[in-house]
């Protein structure tokens, strides 16, 4: 069957560390993956993209990498802050047939940065 | 932050009466998507619209109804309620389908 899976559902650490989130799948064929951030009582908000033919995407304290053999995507927040503290959701998509595109969600972490 | 407006943002209703979600989006974009988010099972995709009146089923469509009758509008119709219903509503917009997601606030929707 098809699966994405976020690596846990939380994840404790401090602050000045670099936090590290994964995301697999089973059964699917992404062109593209998405990662959002979402807080509490908030909608989801894009952070960044990588495509299938992507080793890896940064955008400031934001890296992320894409291994298509391994079917794997790892999120880092490098010099992890307080204010990052937040869910963090993987998002596949490009899944061709007749998706339209439409993304599939994993669960999510929730990311807690301690001062 | 994107042009979009979910109404209403809350809303409590009784089991088996008809509710209505509005969407509404001032970016012209061209698809918008409704979702919902349940502890346990993330952000599940309900209906989606690809372009006025062009809409279609997603994961989760059972119970529901979707009409897009303008660009700017997407209502969400859930015709009798029923207690599994209960969730946050998320609305979403892109211009392309591969294109990142902006979202709504959502609607919190409890069923009695």
């Amino acid at each position: 069957s098809q699966k994405i899976e976020q690596n846990s559902e939380a994840l404790n650490i401090q602050e000045g560390k670099t936090a590290t989130l994964t995301c697999n799948y089973t059964n699917y064929s992404p062109a593209y993956l998405q990662w959002y951030r979402q807080d509490p009582g908030r909608g989801p908000v894009f952070l960044l993209l990588i495509r299938e033919n992507e080793k890896e995407k940064r955008k400031e304290r934001l890296k992320v990498t894409f291994d298509t053999t391994l079917k794997q995507s790892l999120f880092h927040i490098t010099a992890s802050q307080p204010a990052d503290s937040a869910t963090y959701l993987c998002a596949l998509g490009g899944l061709g047939g007749g998706s339209q595109g439409n993304l599939i969600f994993g669960k999510g972490t929730k990311l807690s940065v301690k001062p | 932050d994107a042009g979009i407006t979910q109404s209403p943002r809350h809303k409590v209703t009784e089991t088996g009466t008809p509710v209505t979600l509005r969407c509404h989006q001032t970016e012209n974009h061209r698809y918008m998507y409704w979702y919902r988010q349940d502890p346990g099972h993330g952000l599940r995709l309900i209906h989606y619209s690809y372009g006025v009146k062009d809409t279609d089923k997603g994961e989760v469509s059972d119970g529901y109804s979707v009409s897009r009758s303008k660009t700017e509008d997407f209502l969400l119709t859930l015709e009798s309620a029923t207690s599994s219903q209960t969730s946050v509503y998320f609305c979403a917009i892109r211009d392309s389908p591969f294109e990142k997601l902006f979202f709504g606030s959502g609607t919190q929707l409890s069923v009695l």
